[in-house]
């Protein structure tokens, strides 16, 4: 069974501060990818990695960064939270090429305060 | 124009009713489909892929109509259980960028 672990369920974090979210993989996939999910406007791709020190923007990605050491491991770091970064934060691991699908994390709810 | 769209709903039917969510998407050189359900406060799960022939796994039924860019899920038999957002989720062309729909509720009554 594929397995995705991030590494908290829920952060509060003050306003102006730095925050890591970390995801593990277990799968060996190629793929990694970090989404927002707020009400109303679905999943939306911040940053995805198709290898490691490879990184590609997603849809959103003003205001976070990411970092791919290790082919396990993805990143995401808002460099200084900010109140509308309150969200669910999901990663996701894929292999590479079709028709591979993906597989989530628990997510991370983010507080920011 | 959004990649993928889907009638957010919600749809709320009776146990043991058929209920039919479709969804659109506006790339015609997107390859592979797939349904996820996602309950309250979890993470996304894979329900099915979506074969070019359609296929069926239980109460379910995924069909794709590429001329048309669209997908369907059918639920046959609704149960308490099926109560979920169902994703609409489209793979570009290269295999590595995933398209979301907003997701569809389902609401099923005792």
């Amino acid at each position: 069974d594929v397995k995705v672990t991030q590494s908290s369920r829920y952060l509060v974090k003050r306003t102006g501060e730095k925050v890591f979210l970390e995801c593990v993989q277990d799968m060996d996939h190629e793929n990694m990818f970090w989404y927002r999910q707020d009400p109303g406007l679905g999943l939306r791709l911040i940053y995805f990695s198709y290898d490691v020190k490879m990184k590609e923007k997603g849809d959103i990605p003003e205001g976070y960064s990411v970092s791919r050491e290790k082919k396990e491991r993805f990143s995401l770091i808002l460099e200084s939270a900010s109140t509308n970064q309150t969200s669910m934060y999901l990663c996701a691991s894929s292999q590479q090429g079709n028709p591979h699908e993906q597989y989530f994390g628990p997510g991370t709810r983010l507080t920011v305060t | 124009r959004k990649e993928v769209e889907q009638d957010p709903g919600p749809f709320n039917v009776p146990e043991g009713a058929t209920v039919a969510f479709n969804c659109t998407y506006s790339n015609s050189a997107s390859q592979s489909f797939f349904w996820y359900r996602q309950d309250c406060r979890k993470e996304p799960k894979l329900l099915m892929s979506v074969y070019s022939s359609g296929n069926e796994d239980g109460r379910f039924t995924a069909q794709l109509n590429r001329a048309s860019q669209y997908i369907s899920l059918l639920i046959r038999d609704s149960k308490l259980s099926d109560s979920a957002t169902y994703l609409c989720v489209v793979n570009s062309y290269t295999g590595n960028q995933f398209y979301f729909g907003t997701g569809t509720s389902l609401t099923v009554i005792p």
